[in-house]
């Protein structure tokens, strides 16, 4: 089946640096991907829509400033938590439909970030 | 906007059948998917419904009723690694994902 990776998989840094998670589609071509947060025992919640080629587009509530978000090519998409405060640590998950005819989404690993 | 509801928690034996509801509140979705997400791990697709009626796949089977705003996963012949969080999902129009509060299920020997 279709592969999402999501690099890296833990990150620890320290408030108010910035950090770059990305992801990247490896056997098919996303015009759009997904990012989600997950705080613990939570469910995900959809934080924005990544487009290639376009701006991303945020779900109410969420920083496009804080959160930046650059699609680069088919493949890759990343997400830059700018100015990281402890609050942020969280569970970030990518997902990427692999085309309009497929129902199924894939996920990818998820990155555990940690701002201490 | 939209909004999911499922049970918190489902407990059951090996072997046995188990039903995870979901009830949704929305005004317009192509469909309902589910997903499993073990401790710390991706979330992995299990079922989807783009139509009232039931889809089997292998010892899953989903459920939806558009007119009731309700969809159910069902479980069959469970077995230990089937515990886990799962998820209904709204299905946007855009492709987006609106995830359900999440059902721990836990399989007891």
């Amino acid at each position: 089946g279709a592969v999402v990776s999501q690099h890296p998989s833990r990150v620890i840094c320290k408030s108010g640096t910035s950090v770059k998670i990305e992801c990247r589609s490896l056997d098919f071509q996303a015009t759009t991907m997904f990012w989600y947060r997950q705080f613990p025992k939570q469910s995900l919640m959809l934080m924005a829509t990544s487009n290639e080629g376009s701006k991303a587009t945020y779900e109410q509530g969420v920083e496009k400033d804080k959160f930046l978000i650059n699609h680069a090519s088919l493949t890759l998409s990343t997400l830059t938590v700018t100015s990281a405060h402890p609050e942020d640590s969280s569970f970030y998950i990518c997902s990427a439909p692999r085309g309009i005819s497929y129902n199924e989404q894939f996920f990818g690993p998820g990155t555990r970030l940690t701002v201490l | 906007g939209q909004s999911l509801e499922q049970p918190s928690e489902v407990t059951a034996v090996e072997g046995a059948i188990v039903q995870i509801n979901c009830t949704y509140q929305t005004s317009g979705f192509y469909g309902l998917s589910w997903y499993q997400q073990h401790d710390g791990g991706a979330p992995t697709f299990l079922s989807y419904n783009a139509l009232d009626g039931l889809e089997e796949t292998g010892r899953f089977s989903s459920f939806l009723s558009r007119s009731d705003s309700y969809g159910y996963l069902l479980l069959q012949e469970l077995q230990m690694k089937d515990s886990a969080s799962y998820f209904c999902a709204l299905d946007g129009s855009a492709r987006q994902l609106t995830f359900g509060s999440g059902t721990q299920l836990t399989v007891l020997p």
